[in-house]
Order: structure tokens, then sequence, then C-alpha cells
């Protein structure tokens, strides 16, 4: 059973930065298809990019492209995702999903993580 | 980039009566089509994937149909746990590329 335990809320001014992390237990985290999902306050559920840490690249929705930066350190199990220039529109709970590639291709999402709520907010 | 359209919006049912939730693609997507469930303040539960295949510890009155770009979940006899906010999710195999639909509510008629 993989867990997935995200870092803390964070309040961020427009214009700056955030990195969230999403550290993995219990699981084959390097050959996991990991994924980053966000949902902004009352809204739908919005697919940022992926990646699976044995390859190391991320991919991600044409929205978010030049944005948003997708990381894995398999040394440590855990993933990131950064988002740079926050605007407050980007005010959402960041969520990390993973499926376990080697079992099955597919990047639907088994296992998730609690949730991250970014507020940007001067 | 795949749009998926949920309908409709909201669904009014009453406990112990079916729930008919469709999604539509785009473009087709194969059967690579995903069902979520989510409660106020949790996180999204993997419900069906491969359009028709339940996951790990959901109950058999859930059932996904489907493929292409048209597809259906079933819920066969509401249970009051059910009522929720039920989103559908296309995906790529490789390269990764998903798209989520607006989702369906699900209320108590």
């Amino acid at each position: 059973q993989v867990q997935l335990v995200q870092s803390g809320a964070e309040v961020k001014k427009p214009g700056s930065s955030v990195k969230v992390s999403c550290k993995a237990s219990g699981g084959t985290f390097s050959n996991s298809a990991i994924s980053w999902v966000r949902q902004a306050p009352g809204q739908g559920l919005e697919w940022m990019g992926g990646i699976v840490p044995i390859f190391g690249t991320a991919n991600y929705a044409q929205k978010f492209q030049g944005r948003v930066t997708i990381t894995a350190d398999e040394s440590t199990s855990t993933a990131y995702m950064e988002v740079s220039s926050l605007r407050s529109e980007d005010t959402a709970v960041y969520y990390c999903a993973a499926h376990d590639s080697s079992a099955s291709p597919g990047w639907y999402c088994d296992y998730w993580g609690q949730g991250t709520l970014v507020t940007v907010s001067s | 980039e795949i749009v998926m359209t949920q309908s409709p919006a909201t669904l009014s049912v009453s406990p112990g009566e079916r729930a008919t939730l469709s999604c539509r693609a785009s473009q087709s997507v194969s059967s690579n089509l995903a069902w979520y469930q989510q409660k106020p303040g949790q996180a999204p539960r993997l419900l069906i994937y491969g359009a028709s295949t339940r996951a790990t510890g959901i109950p058999a009155r859930f059932s996904g149909s489907g493929s292409g770009t048209e597809f259906t979940l079933t819920i066969s006899s509401l249970q009051s746990e059910d009522f929720a906010v039920y989103y559908c999710q296309q995906y790529n195999n490789w390269p990764p590329m998903c798209s989520f639909g607006q989702g369906t509510k699900l209320e108590i008629k």
C-alpha cells in the first residue's frame, strides 16, 4: 500500500514561487507514475503534469508548460512540484497522486496525498 | 488537448435507486478512462480504470462502461455514502497527458 505525504500549507505573495513536496512510502517509487493535480476552491480537478522517477523527465499540461517544474529524487522517494510567478488564480489545493506503472501502464491515480493548500495573497 | 465533458452537472437521486453518469471525450481515448469519487475535504478516490475495471476495494455496485468517446459510470443501488462529486479522467500511457471532466455532483433527492 503506497502512502503519499505532502508538505504543509503555504501562503505566498504574487510573483513568488512555491515548492511542494510529496514523500512516498510502501511501494516502488522509481517505477511509479507520479501526477500533480490541483483544485481551486469550489472547482474541479486539473491535471498539471507528471513524472516517472526512473526516467526523470516530466511532462506538463500545456497550460502549465514553462511555469511549473516537476522533479523527483529517487534517493528519498520524494517528488516535488514548483510553481513560479504565482498569481491569485493559483490559490488551490495541490495533490500528488501515484500509480504503479510497473504493474500496468497508465496515468490514472490509485494513491493520493492529503493535499497542500497554497494561498496566493498580497 | 482532449476535452472531457461530463453530464449532468448535478444529479438528484433517491437512496436505493440507480444513478447513471456520463462522460464524453472530444476525441477517442480508447479505454483509457478512469472515474473518481470525491467527498468534501477529501482527496479523490479511484473507482474505475480502463473504462470498466473496478479498483481495489470498490463495491460491485459501481460499474463503468464505454470506449472511444462515450463513457458511463453506473451506481446500481445508491447508498448514503455514495453522494459525492464524481470525475472522469482520460489518460495516455506515454507520454503522460491527462485531463479531467468538470465533475458531476450526485445529491440526495
